[in-house]
């Protein structure tokens, strides 16, 4: 079956910059998408068709696509940015959706 | 404003069934989709499935695909969720989100989750 892989842990301090990667074999035809989890809570989209951001999203989110890499990028990270990360795609056919393994920032 | 608004928390015993659901409201139902997601107790996002709104047209995930069941009713803008032959291993938190069609499909917003517990 068709996986997702991303880092378990990133760790930055207030004001860096936190990247998050995901590779995946189809990401070259499949758009991937970031979602933001914090505990106890709901996910929330943060970055849609590699690196469109919704609207609400703070501009410091974006996202890049490079081969069978996907990036999340959060530039001068907040204390309220500390989360669970998750990037979601699909397998080359685009039947069988997947979710990555989720990233855990922490803010130093 | 867009709100997913799903049913209250479920404890079932192995080998019953529960259904989960979904009201929507503040958007065109139709218009879209409704994905469910589900999250085991300290785990990641598994995605179990799709359902376009109009059509009840569906894509389920390969690890529910023999016991799940996701239905639309648009007269009352709600989707279902039926999860048949409860294992322990079903425990875990289930979100519904609105589905916008893309390549693949994403969900930009969601409900807040129903617990489903399977204890004996």
């Amino acid at each position: 079956s068709y996986e997702l892989t991303q880092p378990p842990s990133v760790s930055v301090s207030p004001g860096q910059t936190a990247r998050i990667t995901c590779s995946g074999d189809a990401l070259p035809k499949q758009y991937a998408y970031w979602y933001q989890q914090k505990p106890g809570q709901a996910p929330v989209l943060v970055i849609y068709k590699d690196s469109e951001r919704p609207s609400g999203i703070p501009e410091r989110f974006s996202g890049s696509s490079s081969g069978t890499a996907v990036t999340l990028t959060i530039s001068g990270v907040q204390a309220e940015d500390e989360a669970d990360y998750y990037c979601q795609s699909a397998d080359s056919s685009g039947s069988a959706w997947v979710f990555g393994g989720g990233t855990k920032l922490t803010v130093l | 404003q867009i709100h997913l608004v799903q049913s209250g928390a479920e404890v079932k015993k192995p080998g019953a069934s529960v259904k989960v659901s979904c009201k929507a409201s503040g958007y065109t139902f139709t218009n879209y989709g409704i994905t469910w997601v589900r999250q085991a107790p300290g785990q990641g996002l598994e995605w179990m499935g799709w359902i376009t709104a109009y059509n009840g047209k569906t894509n389920y995930g390969q690890s529910v695909q023999d016991r799940v069941t996701m239905t639309t009713d648009t007269a009352t803008t709600t989707a279902h969720m039926e999860l048949r032959s409860l294992r322990f291993d079903d425990t875990a938190v289930y979100y519904c989100a609105r589905g916008v069609a893309g390549k693949p499909p994403y969900m930009d917003v969601w409900g807040k989750g129903t617990a489903v517990t399977v204890s004996s």
